[in-house]
């Protein structure tokens, strides 16, 4: 069974810095394109999709709401997937997720999530 | 920032059917496949549905996906307590290359 194991989430300063990893296996990591989602802890219904990466790395997809702060990357001889987050604000808590995607590129849907890895903004 | 509309809430009696409606548009649904996702309380979310209507290996007959148009629909049949979840639909907008989820459907067994 494909594993995903998200490391790196802590207590952040607002305009801190943080950087997520995944570690990855059971799989041919490099085949696939990668994800990040977020959940804001409390906050009922809603998961955000923050960044995918292509399988080979070359490509990188973000929404508006984060792009400039937030950036995907992977190292394929690691099996390992990053998010390397800025200029942190309050409203980024959340539980971040690591997630494979079902194709080579993003858009074929998620089949495995990671455990998910709190991240908390506050002074 | 959620693209895709779903109902806040369904609820019906074991055993009975229920279905999630999710709304989009031609540039996500109407052009690319929708999947759904299951998520008990405090856990990651799961895979249910892809391309429209298929189950990943273990998912029950019970949930079945389609979709028409820039709409899909989840199905739960023969519903039962360990149902109680979040479901949420997903897709790729093809305009904005990026993923858009729905706002999430909370299902309650009464």
């Amino acid at each position: 069974e494909v594993q995903l194991l998200e490391s790196g989430g802590g207590l952040v300063q607002p305009g801190g810095s943080l950087r997520l990893s995944c570690a990855a296996s059971r799989f041919t990591f490099s085949d696939y394109a990668m994800n990040w989602f977020r959940q804001a802890p409390g906050k009922g219904l809603g998961l955000e999709w923050v960044s995918a990466i292509s399988g080979s790395g070359g490509s990188t997809w973000y929404p508006d709401s984060v792009q400039g702060r937030f950036t995907i990357s992977r190292d394929n001889s690691k099996n390992t997937l990053y998010l390397q987050v800025n200029s942190l604000r309050a409203e980024d808590t959340a539980v971040y997720y690591c997630a494979k995607d079902r194709w080579q590129w993003p858009g074929g849907g998620i089949d495995y999530w990671g455990q998910g890895a709190l991240v908390t903004v506050s002074s | 920032q959620s693209v895709l509309t779903q109902p806040p809430s369904v609820s019906a009696a074991p055993g009975q059917k229920v279905t999630i409606s999710c709304s989009g548009i031609n540039s996500n649904i109407g052009n690319n496949y929708v999947s759904w996702y299951q998520q008990l309380p405090g856990t990651a979310p799961k895979l249910l549905i892809y391309d429209n209507n298929e189950r990943p290996s273990g998912i029950p007959d019970r949930f079945s996906g389609s979709k028409s148009g820039t709409s899909a629909t989840l199905g739960i049949t023969g519903l039962q307590t360990g149902d109680e979840a979040d479901y949420y639909c997903g897709t790729w907008d093809s305009s904005l290359y990026i993923y858009v989820f729905g706002t999430g459907t909370k299902v309650t067994v009464l």
